[in-house]
Order: structure tokens, then sequence, then C-alpha cells
């Protein structure tokens, strides 16, 4: 099976930077996957690592360590629009559909 | 392009009702996903579809869930009879290929079982 763990609740002022973390455990590893999803929205995809090292899309950015089953999502200059629920996910094989994390809610402040 | 079309959006049954949702997937992606996500957790897999054959129906609780996708495109996911722990959104999401990571979903169905 798979299991991800992420925290479930993250607090940050606007501008600063915030990191979620998401640990991972899975038979097989195909890369893990960062989705945000808005309360009432639809989830939407964000990133995507399958190597080690930091991806980058434009504030956001992602790193993998394959090694530590461990990967984070890196907000930079927060704007109160990132207040929302972030998923990490993974899938064991290549066939098969993504496994979620239970979400870590990200609360922007003023 | 059109996004993944879920309809309805919102739904209230009693506990051993029917309900049936509805989902067209963006154009010309192959793959089509349903997913449960219960308040506060994230979305669990219940069928995934490649074309019009099921790849992956594992978590699905065939006593009371079925889904079809006859012609490879549209799709209906069925309750029959709904229970009160079915109270969730329905998500569906599409991509092009089975192996992609960049899931559309569709803004979901909320169904409240009373």
């Amino acid at each position: 099976g798979q299991s991800l763990e992420q925290p479930s609740e993250v607090t940050a002022v606007e501008g600063a930077i915030v990191q979620i973390n998401c640990t991972y455990q899975t038979s097989g590893f195909y890369g893990l996957s960062w989705y945000q999803q808005h309360d009432g929205g639809a989830p939407t995809f964000l990133s995507y690592n399958a190597l080690d090292g930091l991806e980058e899309t434009g504030r956001f950015s992602s790193f993998l360590s394959r090694s530590d089953s461990y990967g984070y999502l890196l907000l930079q200059e927060l704007q109160m629009k990132d207040s929302a629920s972030y998923f990490c996910a993974v899938r064991d094989t290549g066939r098969r559909a993504l496994t979620f994390g239970s979400g870590t809610r990200l609360q922007v402040q003023p | 392009e059109a996004g993944v079309a879920q309809s309805p959006r919102y739904k209230i049954i009693e506990k051993r009702q029917s309900v049936a949702f509805w989902c067209n997937p963006i154009s010309g992606h192959a793959t089509l996903y349903w997913y449960q996500q219960i308040l506060g957790q994230g979305p669990k897999l219940l069928i995934q579809f490649q074309n019009n054959g099921v790849v992956d129906d594992s978590q699905l609780p065939k006593d009371r869930f079925s889904a079809e996708r006859l012609k490879g495109v549209d799709s209906t996911l069925k309750i029959q009879p709904a229970k009160l722990e079915d109270s969730a959104v329905y998500l569906c999401a599409s991509s092009s290929q089975t192996g992609a990571h960049g899931y559309t979903f569709g803004s979901g169905t909320r169904l409240t079982v009373v």
C-alpha cells in the first residue's frame, strides 16, 4: 500500500515564505505531485517531481529526495489568495491513479 | 479548452435512496477517475477508466457503488442504496494518458445523505 504524511495546518503572514512537507511510503515510486484546493473548489495541479532536486514554477517550488522518501512544497511571497489546502500525491506503478495525502490547510494572515 | 464538467453540483438524499452523478471529461482525455473526498480529507480513488475499460476499481464498494463509461467519453457513478457515511464530495478527473501526473478535476458533486 501507500501512505503519505503531511502537517494538517500551517499559518503564515502575507509576503512570507512557507514550506509544506510530505513524507511517503510506497512499494514503487513514480514521482511526487502537488495539488492546491480552495474551499469548495476543484483540486488543481501545481507541480511534479520525478527526480531528486528542486523544480521552480514562479512563486512555487517543489523539492524531492527519493532516498529520504520526502518532499516539500515551497511558497514564496505569500498572498492572501494562497490560503487553501495543499495535497501531496504519489503513485506506486506507472499505470495506477494517484494516491493523495490528507492535505495541509494553509492560512495566510495579513 | 473546456474543463471537466460534473452535475449535479449539490444533492441531498435520504439514506437508502439511490443517486447518480455525471461527468464529462476534457475532450480527448482517455483516462477518467472518480474520487471521493470526505470533509477534511484528501481525495480517495474509487475507480479509474482507460477509454471504456476499468483499470482499477479495487477501492469501489461494489455492493452499493457502480460506475460506467460506455462510449469512452462521459461517465456516471451511482450509489444504491446510500448510507450516511457516503456524504462527501465526488470528484471526477481526467488526464490525457494513464501515466500522467497532472489531472484536471471537475468542481465535484457535494452529496449529503440524511
